[in-house]
């Protein structure tokens, strides 16, 4: 069956740069959540979409944007890159349910 | 205090034993439980989730949830080595979005 996609999977980036995350979520799947898991920590929830409209929004910082797209593929942009930035970034996906299936996640280190 | 909490362990057993993983919450409002299984660097792996209060039960997994108390378990028999991973559990409310508030998530580790 089809997973939830992530790119890239590893990315390295240097203070104040920019960042771009992508997901693709399960077909016909219209939901899209994001979450961020620092190291040995919980994942915390950031942002969701369903529909391409923006649903619910959590402990995201002002220099992060997501949006989701007409195919459904959502994206999360990430600017004036900190150190404690860097972390694990999920998106899960779901078709209108609780039920949220997780992609591998991209791994971000801000050096 | 965070509003779900679950020990962190880590917690080692022999193999074939029976696990027990919990997580207590503060929210009244939450009615979805998750548990999700991630094993290290990768993603987490939907186990079970139940709505409301009751027992679920899957092959080797039970969830069950005890609202009145704030209270959800997981139980794992027969466990294997290939179970060992981390358990998180999650919750989330009935209405508006879904969006999780997880534990810490408890380090299990199964011995051959």
């Amino acid at each position: 069956a089809a997973g939830v996609i992530q790119s890239p999977r590893h990315l390295i980036k240097e203070k104040r740069e920019t960042a771009t995350l992508k997901c693709y979520p399960i077909p016909r799947h219209d939901t899209v959540y994001w979450y961020q898991q620092g190291p040995g920590q919980d994942p915390q929830f950031l942002i969701s979409f369903y529909e391409k409209m923006q649903s619910d929004k959590g402990s995201i910082p002002d220099r992060f944007s997501a949006q989701q797209f007409s195919d459904y593929h959502s994206e999360l942009n990430m600017s004036s890159l900190e150190l404690g930035d860097s972390a694990l970034y999920f998106c899960a996906s779901s078709l209108g349910t609780a039920e949220q299936y997780f992609g591998p996640g991209t791994r971000l280190t801000v050096t | 205090q965070k509003e779900v909490e679950q020990d962190p362990g880590p917690l080692s057993v022999p193999e074939g034993a029976i696990v027990s993983l919990n997580c207590t919450y503060s929210n009244s409002a939450f009615q979805y439980f998750m548990w999700y299984r991630q094993y290290s660097r990768k993603g987490p792996e939907l186990l079970m989730y139940t709505y409301s209060s009751g027992n679920k039960e899957d092959g080797r997994f039970t969830a069950q949830v005890d609202k009145s108390s704030k209270y959800i378990s997981l139980f794992i028999r027969d466990s294997q080595p290939s179970d060992s991973a981390t358990y998180l559990c999650a919750m989330s409310r009935a209405s508006g979005t879904y969006k999780y508030i997880f534990g810490t998530g408890t380090r299990l580790k199964v011995l051959a």
